[in-house]
C-alpha cells in the first residue's frame, strides 16, 4: 500500500448506528487530519492530530470522536448520526513538526449516507 | 484571519488551450504555504503544486504552474494544454497555523472546470 488509504470506501448506516472509519498512511507523516466535504459547501476541517496528540477540534460534535493510536492510524468513531452527516469524509497527512515544505496528502475519502 | 477565495465557481475551457484559475488569499503570517489540489468526481483530492510565501521562482510541475503575486495577495493556478481528463474541481489552499501553534490548511470554496472537446 502507497499513500494514504481510507476504509471503507462507502458506509451506510442507520441514525443508531455505531461504526468507525479507518485511515492509514504510509508516507512516514507526523500530521493526520478528518476533514469532512458537504454537498455545495467548503471543505470543513474536523480534527487534527501531530504525533499522535490531538491539536485542533474544531467544534465537532460528541457524535463523532476520533482516535489516534499512532502517527500512521487515525479512525473516526461514530454512533447515534444525523441525516445531515451524510458527506464524504476525507482523511490526510501531512509531515508535522514544524516542515516548512509541509504539503498535506489525502486519501480516497469514505462516502457516508446517514438514512 | 485567514482566507483563501476562490471567486470563479465554473470555468470552461477548449482542449489543447491554457486556463487560469484564480485564488487570492489572506494572512498575517510572514510565513505561509500556498497549494492546489485537483479533486476528481471520484472524490480523492490530488495535490497538484506548492508555492512557499518565501520562493523567488513561481513553482512549476509538467502543466501546472502557479502565477504567484505575493503583493497582490494571489497565487492563480494555471494549467497549459488542457486535457480532458483536466475536468475536475480545483481547490486553492493556504497552510496556517492552530491556536496550539502547529499547522492547519484552509480551502477555498473550489472552482469546477470543465475541459471541451
Amino acid at each position: 500500500e502507497t499513500g494514504v488509504t481510507q476504509t471503507p470506501r462507502h458506509l451506510v448506516m442507520g441514525m443508531t448506528n455505531k461504526k468507525s472509519l479507518k485511515c492509514e498512511q504510509h508516507l512516514g507523516h507526523n500530521a493526520m487530519y478528518w476533514y469532512k466535504q458537504s454537498a455545495k459547501k467548503p471543505l470543513e476541517l474536523m480534527f487534527v492530530y501531530n504525533f499522535k496528540e490531538q491539536t485542533e477540534n474544531n467544534s465537532v460534535p460528541s457524535r463523532f470522536s476520533p482516535e489516534c493510536p499512532n502517527s500512521s492510524h487515525l479512525f473516526l468513531h461514530l454512533h447515534t448520526l444525523q441525516p445531515e452527516d451524510s458527506a464524504l469524509y476525507l482523511c490526510a497527512s501531512s509531515q508535522g513538526g514544524g516542515a516548512s515544505t509541509d504539503t498535506q496528502y489525502f486519501g480516497p475519502g469514505t462516502r457516508l449516507t446517514v438514512l | 484571519a485567514q482566507k483563501i477565495t476562490q471567486t470563479q465557481p465554473g470555468m470552461f475551457v477548449q482542449e489543447k488551450e491554457a486556463v487560469t484559475l484564480d485564488c487570492t488569499y489572506d494572512t498575517s503570517d510572514p510565513s505561509y504555504g500556498l497549494f492546489w489540489y485537483k479533486q476528481p468526481s471520484s472524490g480523492e483530492m490530488i495535490f497538484l503544486i506548492y508555492q512557499g510565501s518565501y520562493d523567488q521562482q513561481n513553482a512549476t510541475e509538467g502543466r501546472y504552474s502557479l502565477n504567484f503575486q505575493k503583493a497582490r495577495k494571489s497565487a492563480n493556478l494555471v494549467i497549459s494544454a488542457s486535457q480532458l481528463g483536466d475536468s475536475a474541481m480545483y481547490f486553492c489552499a493556504m497552510r496556517g497555523l492552530t491556536t496550539s501553534g502547529t499547522y492547519k490548511y484552509i480551502f477555498g470554496t473550489g472552482t469546477r472546470l470543465k475541459v471541451l472537446a
